[in-house]
């Protein structure tokens, strides 16, 4: 079964400075990744997700993330946060290959900017 | 991408009530799924939900408990019976990835039992 380790549970960081949140699975077969994003008090949102093809996906505010298959990590990257990126960021795997696949979630990344 | 209606989007019940989450889909999708997202943890999938047949539960969750319906291939609901403090959580629904889904979640259901 497919797991996700978030290996930074807080990630603290000023305003302006670049971020980096690290993602890696268990698999080593095809997967699609995602990362998403929770505000306080609000659902997910889908910040970018690699389905295929470059294996640096740029997503939604100024965030993006690389693939690297042979170290099986989905690492999401930002140059510059803002202290609006202060939320809870979960990387999650979804299995291509079988049909019906839920995603499995990683454990959470808080990041909180400070001012 | 799908787009996913889900409701309540909060409430707060007695305990030994039960509480019945909706969502639905503005596309027709064969599969749907149920997550719990309990107080400052990750998400966890509770089961499977398919179109025609049960829903398929993961380890540490039952039928009794939670049970699902899937009356047809825009809407699932949700249920939390038997409600205690320790069911407090977010319950999300989404959609197969792997079916352009667009995977979206829904807006989730924050439940609080008192």
């Amino acid at each position: 079964a497919q797991s996700v380790t978030q290996l930074d549970s807080q990630v603290p960081v000023f305003e302006e400075a670049p971020v980096e949140l690290r993602c890696n699975y268990s698999s080593s077969v095809s997967v699609y990744l995602f990362w998403y994003v929770q505000y306080p008090n609000q659902g997910l949102q889908l910040l970018l997700k690699y389905l295929s093809g470059s294996t640096l996906v740029k997503g939604i505010n100024g965030f993006e993330a690389e693939f690297n298959k042979s170290q099986t990590s989905f690492h999401l990257r930002k140059p510059s946060v803002h202290i609006s990126d202060t939320a809870e960021y979960f990387c999650a795997v979804s299995d291509p290959d079988n049909y019906g696949q839920n995603f499995v979630f990683g454990p959470g990344t808080r990041l909180s900017v400070l001012p | 991408s799908a787009v996913i209606s889900q409701k309540p989007s909060r409430d707060i019940c007695q305990r030994g009530t039960s509480l019945t989450i909706q969502c639905q889909v503005d596309s027709q999708v064969t599969m749907m799924f149920w997550y719990r997202q309990q107080p400052g943890q990750s998400l966890t999938l509770i089961a499977t939900a398919n179109q025609g047949s049960e829903a398929t539960y993961e380890s540490g969750f039952v039928i009794d408990k939670f049970p699902i319906s899937r009356p047809n291939l825009t809407f699932s609901t949700l249920t939390v019976s038997n409600m205690s403090p320790e069911d407090s959580s977010i319950y999300l629904c989404s959609l197969n990835p792997g079916q352009g889904g667009g995977y979206t979640f829904g807006s989730g259901t924050r439940l609080t039992v008192v």
